[in-house]
């Protein structure tokens, strides 16, 4: 049963490009989250997505987009980087959040992709 | 809005030993679910344990268990007999909304060093 995998787990990239990260979800789970981890802090939650549409949004500039495809599997865009982008961005997968209805039905992550910004 | 405060930012045990990290959330939901979650070197979250504010015990889950005290909005993890494989960055989470949404909102971490 694959997990979670996200590629490439390493990316560098100057000021001012665009770049794309991929994720493919646990078998079975239909729902995509991403999060970005700068060095030392927790991860922050950036958006959701269900049935190929944006379900929910965190506090993030509009540089930051995405999209699921039929498969559930996703990516997340960035455009216009800044230096402050670097850092670790994971996928967390899981099931419908209707059908979680708050019981704590957990994410599951993949490993990230390190992104570095020059 | 959510808060989740871990004033730990390092802690170490000795192997075989029992460690207890620190975990306090600030939400104005009443009905709320906080989450521990285990950050080795590889970068995977993994998940720990799972708290709802409605259940009436402190959950388990074989050597973690939660010493949940919402009167003092403490949700603190329990680890019994520390092994050296528990050496990572554990992370209290915050679920975000009063929804099915099952999104989280995390403190800044602890890293935990067990001592052989």
């Amino acid at each position: 049963d694959a997990g979670v995998t996200q590629s490439p787990t390493h990316l560098i990239k100057t000021r001012g490009q665009q770049v794309t990260l991929r994720c493919s979800p646990k078998s079975g789970h239909d729902t995509v989250s991403w999060y970005q981890q700068a060095l030392g802090q927790g991860p922050q939650f950036i958006f959701q997505y269900y049935e190929e549409e944006e379900r929910q949004r965190g506090n993030f500039p509009d540089r930051f987009s995405g999209h699921q495809f039929p498969n559930y599997s996703s990516e997340l865009n960035v455009n216009a980087l800044l230096l402050g982008d670097s850092a670790l961005y994971l996928c967390a997968s899981s099931l419908e959040p209707d059908i979680a209805g708050g019981s704590g039905e957990k994410l599951f992550f993949g490993s990230g992709t390190q992104l570095s910004v020059l | 809005a959510q808060k989740i405060t871990q004033t730990q930012p390092g802690m170490f045990v000795q192997e075989k030993e029992a460690v207890t990290l620190d975990c306090t959330y600030d939400t104005s939901d009443q009905s709320y679910g906080l989450f521990w979650y285990k950050q080795p070197s590889s970068g995977e979250m993994i998940f720990l344990i799972y708290q709802g504010s409605y259940d009436e015990q402190n959950a388990t889950e074989g050597r973690y268990s939660l010493n949940f005290q919402k009167a003092r909005k403490s949700a603190n993890l329990v680890i019994s007999a520390s092994q050296l494989g528990d050496s990572a960055m554990y992370f209290c989470a915050d679920r975000l909304g009063q929804t099915g949404a099952n999104n989280l909102f995390f403190g800044t971490g602890t890293r935990l060093t067990v001592i052989p």
